[in-house]
């Protein structure tokens, strides 16, 4: 069975640190998202990883994949308000998306 | 750029009554899927949908729940007898297809149900 823990699952920091959210899964998948989710938004998609050892980076956000030890990792650089949100890594399964408990960020000015 | 769109964007309902949730997915995608958050909690997948036939559900999709595409866009969620702990938000994904890069699904706004 697909599992995914996240932790930590809730991270509140100050504004210009720097903090990594881990992701491990079960089992082995195709690939690997981040998601984004606002306080009563839908999904949004930040990140797709597909094989070991990629990196993806967005300005603040730098995600990486670890297949052999099936761990993902999303690093915060300088964070900043505009990144509070709640980050959730997922795995694709067979037809379906599992999710994460999800990481909730809370960056202070 | 194309969208999955969901209506109503927040549904309140008496426990025991029925409920459709509705969702348009992108005009091209073959594969429809609905998951759901209860408040505060992770998404949980509840079923996919390809060639007008469920092809995996989990154990949350039981004999209440339901799903059809009554036409060439719509796709729809039933749930028969509404309970209390239906209350979630409920999203509606499509991808076009299921091979690496188009299996990438995207995500409805989500529908709001408060069972009441």
């Amino acid at each position: 069975e697909l599992k995914v823990e996240q932790n930590p699952l809730f991270l509140s920091m100050q504004e210009g640190k720097n903090y990594t959210i881990y992701c491990n899964y079960s089992t082995t998948s195709d690939r690997l998202y981040w998601y984004r989710q606002d306080p009563g938004k839908s999904l949004e998609s930040l990140f797709v990883l597909l094989s070991n050892g990629a990196v993806k980076q967005e300005g603040r956000l730098m995600a990486s994949l670890d297949t052999k030890a099936r761990l993902s990792t999303l690093h915060i650089t300088a964070a900043v308000h505009d990144l509070s949100a709640t980050y959730f890594c997922v795995i694709q399964g067979a037809q379906k998306l599992v999710f994460g408990q999800g990481t909730r960020l809370t960056i202070n000015p | 750029e194309p969208e999955v769109t969901q209506t109503p964007s927040h549904q309140v309902t008496q426990m025991g009554q029925e409920v459709i949730l509705r969702c348009v997915p992108i005009s091209n995608h073959l594969y429809f899927y609905w998951y759901r958050q209860i408040l505060g909690q992770k998404v949980e997948f509840l079923v996919s949908f390809y060639n007008n036939e469920i092809s995996e559900k989990s154990e949350i999709f039981d004999d209440q729940f339901s799903v059809e595409r009554p036409d060439g866009s719509n796709f729809t969620l039933k749930i028969r007898s509404t309970k209390l702990e239906d209350s979630a938000m409920y999203f509606c994904a499509s991808s076009e297809g299921a091979g690496v890069l188009q299996d990438e699904q995207y995500f409805g706004p989500g529908t709001r149900l408060t069972v009441t």
